[in-house]
């Protein structure tokens, strides 16, 4: 059985870091892309960043680009998103889910979510 | 990067309605176009992509459509568990984005 299990989320200051984590289950990292999606208090769903199966390919959003890292670590099927810099704006509830591929195929499988919440 | 409009952004429906949704691309975005359910505390699922071929253990009261630039997602016979909100997403090209979401009330 699929399952994708976030955790790391919590309240953290302006301008410092957190690191989130996703463990996956049910699959190997290295049989698909794997992204992360947030969505904010409220609001709509927004893609973040995404990490193809072999690793060798990493897109972001220009909102996060230069401050966010994502990465995976094949031997504990375990996705990860580094956040720097954090902003007031970064406040939202970070998801990640697969794709078969980098592009051209849907979000088959989501986690719960962790919610990370930016404060001055 | 590519524009996703979602229309309505709201809608009242009863028990046994048929609603309907719709999403239009800014650039050509092919069949590569998703939509996706998200009921309240919940994460979002993938229903069914553009050519209306629906994940497994969707329910057939589900279907999508295309013409041109125009997805539309239709929900007939509304059940109580459909109420939530759908978003449209397109994959064709990176930044894959979210049109802004349709709260089914």
């Amino acid at each position: 059985q699929v399952q994708l299990l976030e955790s790391g989320g919590g309240v953290v200051q302006t301008g410092r870091s957190l690191n989130l984590s996703c463990v996956a289950s049910g699959f190997s990292l290295s049989d698909c892309a794997l992204h992360w999606v947030r969505q904010a208090p409220g609001k709509g769903l927004e893609w973040v960043a995404v990490i193809s199966w072999d690793g060798a390919h990493k897109y972001y959003a220009k909102a996060v680009e230069g401050r966010f890292t994502i990465s995976r670590d094949t031997s504990q099927n375990t996705l990860y998103l580094q956040m720097n810099s954090l902003r007031g704006d970064d406040t939202a509830v970070y998801y990640c889910a697969r794709s078969e591929f980098l592009e051209r195929r849907p979000f088959d499988y989501w986690g719960q979510g962790t919610l990370v919440t930016v404060s001055s | 990067d590519i524009q996703m409009t979602q229309s309505p952004s709201s809608l009242s429906a009863s028990v046994g309605d048929t609603v309907t949704i719709t999403c239009r691309a800014s650039q050509f975005v092919d069949d590569y176009l998703y939509w996706y359910q998200q009921r309240p505390g919940e994460a979002p699922n993938f229903l069914i992509n553009g050519a209306s071929t629906r994940q497994s253990g969707v329910p057939s009261r589900f279907s999508a459509a295309v013409s041109g630039p125009r997805f539309t997602l239709t929900i007939t016979n509304l059940q109580r568990e459909d109420y939530g909100t759908y978003y449209c997403q397109q994959s064709y090209i990176s930044p894959h984005t979210f049109g802004g979401g349709t709260k089914v009330e």
